[in-house]
């Protein structure tokens, strides 16, 4: 059965730092795309970044809301993708979910990437 | 980036209704288009992948169609159990990955 979990939130006051993870499981973790999303209290999804599976390159790729502040890893060895959030801002408070990326066959397009498993989800508190 | 708009943003029907979602990109998408269902608390849900295929396991109530820029969810008859927030997705051009404002399903 394949599992996400996030874990790491938790109160922080601006400008300091804090380390989201996701473990994962239930599948082979290394060859996935791991996506990072969040969305603020009483608002909409929004796409923060994603490291790609080991297939890919491992590379990270950052929402421009983000970049420079917030930094994605990974250790496939663990199966943990790891969100460190650095300069932290009050408008960065919010649910934090991972998901991973998965990819679907659809007969008009041949394939299409979707977030198949989610975790369940770990809130940023980012306060004084 | 490309922009995804959803209509209407709040909807209030009963169960056994009929209910139609209609979700815009600000260019043309093909059919990479996802739809998500989120309860309260709850992580978002994927329930229908290349604008018109039904995830595994989820109820044949749920319908998508549409291509291009324009796309619809459609949900036959409604039962309780789908009173919850509805997001659109593309994935053509990425990253990033954006989605819709939401669709805001409430019992009337």
């Amino acid at each position: 059965e394949v599992q996400v979990v996030e874990s790491g939130g938790g109160l922080v006051q601006p400008g300091r730092s804090l380390r989201l993870s996701c473990t994962a499981s239930g599948f082979t973790f290394g060859d996935y795309t791991i996506n990072w999303f969040r969305q603020a209290p009483g608002k909409g999804l929004e796409w923060v970044g994603f490291i790609r599976g080991k297939p890919y390159g491992g590379t990270p790729e950052y929402a421009a809301s983000v970049r420079g502040r917030f930094t994605i890893s990974r250790d496939d060895s663990e199966s943990i993708a790891y969100l460190q959030l650095d300069s932290l801002k009050t408008e960065d408070t919010g649910v934090y979910y991972c998901s991973r990326e998965g990819t679907h066959w659809a007969r008009a397009i041949r394939q299409i990437k979707v977030f198949d498993y989610w975790g369940q989800g770990t809130l940023v508190t980012v306060s004084s | 980036d490309i922009q995804m708009t959803q209509s209407p943003s709040s909807l209030s029907a009963s169960v056994g209704d009929r209910v139609t979602i209609t979700c815009r990109a600000s260019q043309s998408i093909s059919s990479y288009l996802n739809w998500y269902q989120q309860k309260p608390g709850k992580a978002p849900k994927l329930l229908i992948y290349a604008a018109s295929s039904l995830q595994s396991g989820v109820p044949s109530r749920f319908s998508g169609s549409g291509s291009g820029t324009d796309f619809t969810l459609t949900i036959s008859s409604l039962q309780p159990e789908d009173f919850a927030t509805y997001y659109c997705q593309q994935s053509f051009s990425t990253p990033p990955y954006t989605f819709g404002q939401g669709t805001k399903l409430e019992i009337k």
